[in-house]
């Protein structure tokens, strides 16, 4: 069993759909998560950053995190066309700085 | 941009052979990772560097080596290349333990 599991997708939504991607972890000693998204071909740019459990919100950008259930979230309000890429789910415990990430699931927001 | 450069952006070479790929941080930065994502296994962590000492290690072949300059630049070494080491290699860089920005990538094709 892989320590962070992501579902894949294609996820393909219509513009302006709330989206909701999640990931789930084994290692309860994870403490720092963070979300990730990913254009074709280019390097991960950090989206969100966020420390144990709550929510935290940016923009359309909103980042949960349950540690009792492992599992945490991304929301995505008013989804865009530009929104479309590979989001990637990651996090570590604090005795290192080593990043583990799901898979990504790839999402599709159509006009 | 996340102000991490990776040079060359494309190689492509043959089985057997060495190549160096080389990582610019970010201003200030004085950690360096690089990661291997290919389309089986995800973003795999292989090995940090802070301040041009080895911090961590992860599941790196030993055909692989690393090491981090005073000028703070990052290479990573590649001999004895096998059709699997097809991947795009990823540097990121950090100021301490906190959030990681990803380099651009370098897409490596053994052939």
């Amino acid at each position: 069993q892989k320590e962070v599991e992501q579902d894949p997708g294609p996820l393909s939504v219509p513009e302006g759909a709330i989206v909701s991607l999640n990931c789930t972890y084994s290692n309860s000693a994870f403490q720092y998560f963070m979300w990730y998204r990913q254009y074709s071909r280019k390097g991960p740019e950090l989206l969100m950053y966020t420390y144990s459990s709550g929510n935290k919100e940016d923009g359309r950008f909103t980042a949960q995190v349950d540690k009792s259930s492992k599992y945490i979230s991304l929301f995505i309000r008013d989804s865009q066309p530009s929104d479309s890429a590979t989001y990637l789910c990651a996090m570590r415990d604090y005795n290192t700085d080593k990043l583990i990430f799901g898979t990504g699931t790839r999402l599709q927001v159509f006009p | 941009d996340s102000g991490v450069t990776q040079t060359p952006k494309h190689l492509i070479t043959a089985t057997g052979q060495r190549v160096t790929l080389r990582c610019s941080p970010r201003s200030g930065d004085l950690s360096v990772y690089w990661y291997q994502q290919s389309l089986d296994q995800g973003l795999q962590f292989l090995i940090q560097y802070y301040n041009g000492e080895e911090r961590a290690k992860g599941n790196i072949l030993e055909r692989f080596s690393a090491q981090q300059f005073p000028d703070l630049h990052s290479e990573l070494n590649l001999s004895s290349l096998e059709l699997g080491d097809s991947a795009l290699y990823f540097c990121a860089s950090s100021a301490g333990s906190e959030t990681q920005y990803f380099g651009p990538g370098t897409r490596l094709l053994v052939l």
